[in-house]
């Protein structure tokens, strides 16, 4: 079975410095990956998401991600925050096109001004 | 283009009691999965609809039931409410019926407080 974790469950950071969420997760069958979004009470909005290929994923919103098989994770970056960016973030895999998603614990970015 | 609709937003509800909320698809999507979100956690798989037939289910009770409608709109009922149940209850949608990766697309929840 997958799982997911996310070791930081709260990460503050100040405007306009970069951050990093880290994503780890176990799995015995390839699957993919995706970082979800979600703002004060709204749902999820995708990120980016891992489906092959380049392992360096650009999302929106100046966020990327990278995909290291070794090391099974697939940590969240931006260079430069924003106030806005300022939400709770969720790691997730999916082992096929039509599976389940499974949800990390979910990590909350509090960008400081 | 309309995203994933769901209705109601909110919802309060006495233990004991029946709720059903309702789900609308994307246009185009066949699909639709429910999860439950519990306030600070990540999202829970509820159940999957696929050609108004349950085809995957996550680790709830019974007392979680769904249904999807040849249209593709969906419902989750939960039956003989617990205050543990109160979450917000997301929809998402996807094409499984095509060729390649469809992505799920996530409705803006239903909000569910059970008192």
């Amino acid at each position: 079975a997958q799982s997911v974790t996310q070791l930081d469950s709260q990460v503050p950071v100040f405007e306009e410095a970069p951050v990093e969420l880290r994503c780890n997760y176990s799995s015995s069958v390839s699957v993919y990956l995706f970082w979800y979004v979600q703002y004060p009470n709204q749902g999820l909005q995708l990120l980016l998401k891992y489906l092959s290929g380049s392992t360096l994923v650009k999302g929106i919103n100046g966020f990327e991600a990278e995909f290291n098989k070794s090391q099974t994770s697939f940590h969240l970056r931006k260079p430069s925050v924003h106030i806005s960016d300022t939400a709770e973030y969720f790691c997730a895999v999916r082992k096929t096109s039509y599976d389940k998603v499974i949800f990390g614990p979910g990590t909350s970015l509090s960008v400081i001004p | 283009d309309a995203g994933v609709t769901q209705s109601p937003t909110h919802l309060i509800k006495t233990r004991g009691q029946q709720v059903t909320l309702r789900c609308s698809p994307k246009s185009g999507h066949d699909t639709v999965s429910w999860y439950q979100q519990a306030l600070g956690q990540g999202p829970q798989f509820i159940f999957q609809y696929y050609e108004e037939e349950e085809r995957q289910r996550g680790n709830f009770p019974d007392r979680f039931s769904g249904h999807q409608f040849p249209n593709y709109s969906s419902e989750l009922n939960v039956n003989a409410l617990l205050l543990g149940d109160s979450a917000l209850y997301l929809c998402a949608s996807s094409l499984v019926g095509g060729v390649g990766f469809y992505e799920q697309y996530f409705g803006p929840g239903t909000r569910l407080t059970v008192t």
